[in-house]
Order: structure tokens, then C-alpha cells, then sequence
């Protein structure tokens, strides 16, 4: 099993551009999420998933969105790329078996530089 | 509302010392606390877990994290530190109402050679 894998692993972009981060997990969980990582800020949740079809905002949503049509893929959209959304993007899935004691899978991260 | 404090930024430690990365929750009913490692450039990887019973959890790597109900505490601990065991370290907490994981902001373990 490959576990959870993203793509791209870095990008460049400039200001008001577009790109679609994609997550993918081969281990048939139900629920997935995105973070990101910033310094000294930990991880926070951009918008997770508990299901194939369905989306939730997490603590900072803002200039983000995310679909889920597949289980096992998970994409994260910036419509319009701002500096502020320079971070590294981390990926998760979790079985989802409403289990509160579920550990998550990471994925290997995506760097993104805005500039 | 459901929060993680990890009070250290960094923590140093020398090889073959007892190392503690600390890690104090908040929470309305009963915890469910994590520990993820993550090295330089790799994703998180989980470390070990407390749902309930023995306070003193052990998991991977050798690493052991004790839990005190009383202090709302979740520290993480090794008895005999390696130099391959620096790298940064999460405590993190399931909200058990919703379906999100809170993370700490993370505590930087470094040990000296």
C-alpha cells in the first residue's frame, strides 16, 4: 500500500493564480482532511471529509475549497493564490468508524510558495 | 472548547538522557490524546494514544507518554534519548463531538551528541 500520497510535493505560483492540490489514499478510510502547517502555528484544519460526496469547514476555510467525488481522493482547490497561503499543505485519512480513538495517516506534504 | 498546549518550542537533551516533551489538553468529556512525530521534510507519523485505562501508554520507538487526569497533562517521555529522535513533536486531541483532531503548535526535540 502506498498509504496516502500527494501531489505535486512543490509549486510556485503567483498571485491570483489557480492550482488543485490532490490527496490520494489506497487504504479505503472514509474520512480525510487537509491541514496546513505554518511556524510556530502547528497544524491547522483547512476543510475535512466523512465521506465520498461530502465536504465541512475546519478552523481556516477561508480562500480554500474542497471536493470529494471519489473515496479514495481528496482535492484542495485555491481559486485565487494569495502570499498569505504560503505554507505546507498536509494531507490525512483516518478509517472512520466514528471510533473517537482513530489514529490519522499523513501524507508526505505539499510546499507552496506564493509569491 | 476542546485545546492542546505544548508550553516548549524546543526542547534539548542530551544522548542517553531521559527526555519529556510536555503537553497539557482541555477538554469537555473524556480525553482522547494523541503523540505524532514528524522528521524534517516527511509527513506526521503517529507515536501512541490514550483512550482509557493505564495512565502510562507505550508506543513507538520506545517512547511512553503518561497521563494525569488531575493535571490535565499528556507528557511524552523516553527513558534514554536518541540523536535520531530529534525531530518535532505533536500532541494533538479528538474533539469527540465532531470528527477534527486539534493539534498542539509543536515542540522541536533536539538531542546533543
Amino acid at each position: 500500500n502506498a498509504g496516502v500520497t500527494q501531489t505535486p510535493k512543490f509549486r510556485v505560483l503567483k498571485t491570483g493564480q489557480s492550482m488543485t492540490l490532490l490527496c490520494a489514499q489506497d487504504m479505503n478510510h472514509e474520512y480525510m482532511y487537509w491541514y496546513r502547517q505554518d511556524p510556530g502555528m502547528g497544524l491547522r484544519l483547512i476543510h475535512y471529509s466523512v465521506g465520498e460526496g461530502t465536504t465541512a469547514k475546519g478552523e481556516v476555510p477561508d480562500g480554500y475549497n474542497v471536493s470529494r467525488l471519489k473515496k479514495q481522493n481528496f482535492l484542495l482547490g485555491l481559486e485565487s493564490a494569495a502570499p498569505s497561503q504560503t505554507s505546507v499543505y498536509f494531507c490525512a485519512s483516518s478509517p472512520g468508524q466514528s471510533r473517537v480513538w482513530e489514529t490519522q495517516y499523513f501524507g508526505p506534504g505539499t510546499r507552496l510558495l506564493v509569491l | 472548547a476542546q485545546s492542546v498546549a505544548q508550553p516548549e518550542d524546543q526542547v534539548n537533551v542530551a544522548e542517553g538522557n531521559p527526555l519529556t516533551v510536555k503537553c497539557t489538553y482541555s477538554v469537555s468529556g473524556n480525553p482522547y490524546l494523541f503523540w505524532y512525530v514528524q522528521y524534517p521534510n516527511r509527513g506526521l507519523q503517529f507515536l501512541l494514544k490514550y483512550i482509557t485505562g493505564d495512565n502510562l501508554v507505550k508506543g513507538s520507538y520506545g517512547f511512553e507518554a503518561e497521563f494525569n487526569k488531575s493535571q490535565t497533562s499528556f507528557h511524552l517521555k523516553k527513558p534514554s534519548a536518541l540523536v535520531s529522535d530529534s525531530a518535532l513533536y505533536f500532541c494533538a486531541v479528538r474533539d469527540g463531538g465532531t470528527y477534527k483532531y486539534i493539534f498542539g503548535t509543536g515542540t522541536r526535540l533536539k538531542v546533543l551528541a
